[in-house]
């Protein structure tokens, strides 16, 4: 168990709706990072947070977004949803903000189909 | 350009050893990682590298870095069948106001009886 938790761990929705997923980082940590993964495209770095603040962003799409609240939760909101966003969205959470090395500690996964 | 690549599949006897290999683009890169990821999990750090080494060891696992030709391996001693899974060779970059790390698409280990 790596302490970071995410909910929901499964959800089904239609096309052109939107969904937000939660993502609780370890005690401590305040970085948080979100990736998409999928079949055709791997592991994808989407965003990431530190202390309520965007630090960096990825290849994250502009009807995606995404929040750090005072509390480190963070959440991410996907919009006008298509058959293409299907995958496992994982949280990570990290000590650093910046510098090396990075250990991210990752989330079980939220898998998103969009029928 | 940020790009990390390792071929998808290695199918291994039990027992024998595992090399996973990986290249990566951006020679700026300080650390390089190996990532696990076992059926229904996230991803779980296994080992990492500073660039300015050439091998670390731990336990069965050996990461191999050439920085010149920007190659890095990962070898599992004795593989068991509780090593099958998704391992992930990653980037780091260094960046002043962030800290951002780029996977590979990963490549599944299968054991063979």
């Amino acid at each position: 168990d790596s302490g970071v938790t995410q909910t929901p761990k499964h959800l089904i929705t239609a096309t052109g709706q939107r969904v937000t997923l939660r993502c609780s980082p370890r005690s401590g940590d305040l970085s948080v990072y979100w990736y998409q993964q999928s079949l055709d495209q791997g592991l994808q770095f989407l965003i990431q947070y530190y202390n309520g603040e965007e630090r960096a962003k990825g290849n994250i799409l502009e009807r995606f977004s995404a929040q750090q609240f005072p509390d480190l939760h963070s959440e991410l909101n996907l919009s006008s949803l298509e058959l293409g966003d299907s995958a496992l969205y994982f949280c990570a959470s990290s000590t650093r903000w910046s510098g090396e090395p990075n250990e991210q500690f990752f989330g079980p996964g939220t898998r998103l189909t969009v029928l | 350009g940020e790009d990390v690549e390792q071929s998808l599949f290695l199918s291994v006897r039990e027992g024998d050893s595992s090399v996973i290999n990986c290249t990566y683009t951006d020679s700026s890169s300080t650390y390089l990682y190996w990532y696990k990821q076992e059926p229904g999990a996230g991803l779980q750090l296994l080992t990492y590298i500073f660039s300015n080494m050439d091998m670390k060891q731990d336990q069965r696992l050996t990461v191999l870095l050439n920085k010149k030709d920007k190659h890095l391996s990962l070898r599992i001693a004795d593989t068991q069948t509780g090593d099958s899974a998704i391992y992930f060779c990653a980037e780091g970059l260094p960046h002043s106001s962030a800290s951002k790390i780029i996977f590979g698409s990963g490549t599944r280990l299968s054991i063979r009886p």
